[in-house]
């Protein structure tokens, strides 16, 4: 089991560029979840998906952000035209729903994300 | 809205030391979540407790979920350096498939 894998590592750029950050869920977990850390926000959640349809997405900021999940490998958070507020480490994370309701969550390494 | 309060903020401990965080919940819970966050790391789940006055242990660990299911606490006996880190707590909105996270309890060693 490979965990979930999220790329790039560190993305810096500049202010108005576009971003996409990439998640790769663990294979059979049918729930995906994006989450941004900041140190004064916490974890916050941003959107998540369950077999690939976004069910809440209140948690994404602002129109700038958008999230796809084409199919139950991959997906996708794009910013654009992104901010310096959107510095922040994105976390991809899934979770199995044959645990039950809530069930625990395996999170990405996560994107460092600089926005000068 | 319901919300997860978690306390302290940061605790500073010599080795060897205990450390103890606790979690307050505005709502009952079903279950309650432990995760350690290693410094530049990401969240790792630790443990799911689920019944009234439960108490689980994992080595030095031993984790609490109160007999009213809305607050829990985690302590660590005889701290050591792999326990650097923060520990959140999280439960169920109750809403939808959404966990409530706490702020962290950030573990610091003292040199």
């Amino acid at each position: 089991d490979a965990g979930v894998i999220q790329s790039p590592r560190h993305e810096v750029t500049e202010m108005g560029q576009e971003v996409t950050l990439r998640c790769k869920p663990i294979s059979g977990h049918d729930y995906l979840f994006w989450y941004r850390q900041t140190m004064m926000r916490g974890l916050e959640l941003l959107i998540y998906f369950n077999n690939n349809v976004p069910i809440d997405d209140s948690g994404m900021p602002e129109d700038r952000f958008s999230a796809k999940m084409p199919n139950a490998s991959f997906s996708t958070l794009k910013i654009q035209p992104s901010e310096p507020r959107d510095s922040a480490v994105y976390f991809c994370a899934s979770s199995a729903s044959r645990g039950g309701w809530n069930s625990p969550l395996h999170f990405g390494n996560g994107t460092r994300l600089t926005v000068t | 809205g319901q919300q997860v309060m978690q306390i302290p903020q940061y605790q500073h401990v010599q080795e060897g030391e205990d450390f103890t965080t606790y979690c307050n919940s505005s709502t009952t819970l079903s279950n309650i979540q432990w995760y350690k966050q290693r410094p530049g790391g990401h969240p790792v789940f630790l443990i799911q407790l689920v019944k009234s006055g439960e108490v689980k242990k994992q080595k030095r660990l031993t984790f609490q979920f109160g007999e009213a299911k809305k607050n829990s606490s985690l302590h660590i006996t005889a701290t050591q350096t792999t326990d650097v880190g923060t520990y959140f707590c999280a439960g169920p909105s109750g809403s939808n498939y959404q966990l409530i996270w706490g702020a962290g309890t950030k573990l610091i060693i003292k040199p």
